[in-house]
């Protein structure tokens, strides 16, 4: 049974462009959450989506972040015109449900913003 | 705002011995509590969770005991392994509304010395 699968595993941008990032789920989870984690800090929550509904995004920021999940597909998450302070981790997690059920991590994909 | 908060970036300890890492949070409305090991260039992955109405739980070698009154929760590995040498990080879900939105503290990182 295959992993959160993350890809791509690197991505390196220069500002201004555009940055997708792609997350599959295990098989038989619907609950997709992403996450970003700076340089010496911790994992913060951007957004939860359950298959073509976005449950939460208060942790995304308004402008230039987007994230969907489509009824077939990876979760796609979007950053428009990229920054340097975009440079970081982003990880994506699911689970089957919300409540008291374990969310497992992908391995990540590090964005460098030159 | 630092909602969770691991406030020793880093642990020693020697092999065969016990690790004991914290955590303390200032949410009440957190009700579920997780922690997770990561690895440089890896994602986090699950050791154990608590939910809020337990005090104790134990899993092999990993225990996590929660204080409620103190807002304070601690994992204790024993007996500690040189494999165990990651980054532990702390998390919390307040649950209703949030989803499964997990809250991250900044992380310890253990290492174990044979």
């Amino acid at each position: 049974n295959a992993g959160v699968m993350q890809n791509p595993r690197h991505l390196v941008r220069r500002r201004g462009q555009e940055a997708r990032l792609r997350c599959s789920p295990m098989k038989g989870h619907s609950h997709v959450y992403w996450y970003r984690q700076l340089p010496e800090e911790g994992l913060k929550f951007m957004v939860y989506l359950q298959k073509e509904n976005i449950i939460d995004e208060s942790g995304m920021p308004k402008e230039r972040f987007s994230a969907e999940f489509p009824k077939e597909g990876p979760s796609i998450l979007r950053i428009q015109q990229v920054v340097r302070g975009d440079s970081a981790a982003y990880f994506c997690a699911s689970s089957p449900s919300t409540r008291g059920d374990t969310q497992y991590f992908g391995p990540g994909t590090r964005l460098t913003v030159l | 705002d630092q909602q969770v908060k691991q406030n020793s970036p880093s642990l020693s300890v020697q092999e065969g011995r016990i690790s004991i890492l914290n955590c303390d949070y200032t949410n009440s409305m957190f009700d579920y509590f997780l922690w997770y090991k990561k690895y440089p260039a890896e994602g986090p992955t699950f050791l154990i969770s608590i939910s809020s109405i337990k005090d104790k739980n134990e899993d092999g070698r990993f225990t996590v005991f929660l204080n409620k009154s103190a807002k304070h929760l601690s994992l204790h590995i024993v007996p500690s392994q040189p494999g165990d040498s990651a980054v532990y990080f702390c998390a919390a879900d307040a649950g209703g509304t949030s989803y499964g939105k997990l809250t991250f503290g900044q992380g310890t990182i253990l290492t174990v010395h044979p």
